[in-house]
């Protein structure tokens, strides 16, 4: 069985803060993908990352970063100097390639509120 | 990025009727989409996977009389919640994958039922 755990219900930061997202799974799967969502109040959800089981090399994309540590089984997301529009609902997921049925698996999500 | 729309975005009904939700890959051949059910303040909920002209895989729980899934062709899945009543009210999101790559999976913008 696959779970993502995201411990964080709700996040306030004021504007031009460093927020860093935890994400913690599970699966029995060797090979997997781990996926960051952002879903603003529209309600879309907005491809972040995806990451691969084999690579755990660390993603910088402008303000946004992602620290894989398989060992610790943790994918977190760290936003740097953030803005007001980073405001939204944020979800880590899991897709497991075997026993995961290659489906997606998500976290409970985290809101992040950014405030002036 | 590979782009999927879903219609209509929000749907108001008369309990005892039947809605039909349409997502559609636009550039690319689904090979898989999925339906999510989410409620508000709540994760993404699994509903089905259906797989191009094949029947869906109904998860646990989901009735597959009241939420019938059709996936006819590579690029149109259609969800139809049939005799609808106010606890079918939600927000209901299709994903697609498949193609050439496409380990991730991308979203419609969703559809938002309420049933009155």
């Amino acid at each position: 069985a696959q779970k993502v755990t995201q411990a964080q219900t709700e996040i306030s930061v004021v504007e031009k803060e460093d927020v860093t997202l935890d994400c913690v799974y599970e699966t029995r799967d060797t090979t997997y993908y781990l996926f960051w969502y952002k879903q603003p109040p529209s309600g879309e959800l907005v491809f972040l990352i995806r990451r691969n089981s084999f690579d755990e090399q660390n993603e910088i994309s402008g303000r946004y970063s992602w620290n894989f540590q398989k060992s610790t089984s943790s994918f977190n997301f760290t936003i740097t100097a953030s803005q007001v529009v980073d405001s939204a609902v944020y979800f880590c997921a899991l897709k497991g390639l075997t026993g995961g049925g290659n489906k997606l698996t998500f976290g409970t999500g985290t809101q992040l509120k950014v405030e002036l | 990025g590979a782009v999927v729309s879903q219609h209509p975005s929000r749907v108001i009904c008369k309990s005892g009727t039947s809605v039909k939700i349409e997502c559609r890959s636009l550039d690319f051949q689904a090979t898989t989409m999925f339906w999510y059910r989410q409620f508000p303040k709540q994760s993404l909920m699994l509903m089905a996977t259906s797989n191009e002209g094949s029947k869906a895989t109904y998860e646990q729980g989901v009735e597959k009389d009241k939420f019938l899934i059709n996936h006819a062709s590579l690029t149109l899945s259609t969800l139809t919640v049939t005799s609808a009543h106010p606890e079918d009210s939600s927000f209901y999101i299709c994903s697609a994958t498949g193609g050439a790559g496409l380990t991730e999976a991308f979203f419609g913008q969703g559809t938002r039922l309420t049933v009155v």
